[in-house]
């Protein structure tokens, strides 16, 4: 089955900073590469995917690349702000929602 | 849509006593997935079902858990009996409109106690 390696676990930035969370994944067949966001003792919630035929993909702040021959898949946060504070967890499919691997999670902390 | 709704929000039993957890998934959605949530091992799917029909119950840990989904708008997750490994926060969520269209909506989820 798909194995999905997370890293940092914890990352912390001061506010206005660019940060970085890197993927990678090991079943070459996977091509859908979602990036969800947990605040402290909510519900994790979709920020951005990406899949296979893309590259990179943009939305205001956030931004993820993919390098399918590598099989790593990264997620960039500019200018952060002290909202982003939050646990990032990447994740890897075939096709869809169904069979989604998840990351252990990346804690991000916003230094004021 | 008040989106997914699970209950209930928090459960404190003792080990051995049968735990239900409950959820309705979002009106329209046709796959539904019971994720576990612990810091040591992360977001773990446990079952999912498409069409209310189980699809994959391979990270469901052994036989004490159990899953249902009777109709499109309600399942459930039990565990009988239940043993303090078993702490966890439980999420439901929903996917809507074919098993390729990505977006997983959980719910706030089940934070279960079991001492």
């Amino acid at each position: 089955g798909e194995n999905v390696e997370q890293h940092p676990s914890t990352l912390s930035v001061q506010e206005g900073d660019s940060a970085v969370i890197k993927c990678t994944y090991s079943d070459s067949a996977s091509n859908y590469f979602p990036w969800y966001k947990q605040e402290l003792g909510k519900r994790p919630q979709l920020i951005i995917d990406i899949r296979s035929n893309v590259g990179e993909k943009k939305d205001q702040r956030i931004a993820v690349t993919l390098n399918k021959t590598a099989k790593h898949f990264s997620l960039h946060i500019t200018e952060t702000q002290p909202e982003d504070s939050a646990v990032y967890f990447c994740a890897a499919s075939e096709g869809g929602a169904d069979g989604l691997t998840f990351g252990k999670g990346t804690h991000l902390i916003i230094q004021p | 849509d008040a989106g997914v709704i699970q209950s209930p929000r928090h459960e404190v039993t003792e080990m051995g006593q049968e735990v239900t957890l409950r959820c309705k998934p979002i009106s329209g959605h046709n796959s539904l997935f019971w994720y576990r949530q612990t810091m040591m091992r992360g977001l773990e799917l446990l079952i999912y079902f498409n069409n209310n029909v189980p699809i994959d119950d391979s990270g469901m840990p052994e036989d004490r858990f159990s899953a249902k989904m009777p109709n499109a708008s309600f399942s459930t997750l039990k565990i009988q009996p239940s043993e303090p490994r078993d702490s966890a926060v439980y999420f439901c969520a929903s996917s809507g409109y074919g098993l390729y269209t990505g977006e997983l909506f959980f719910g706030e989820g089940s934070r279960l106690t079991v001492l």
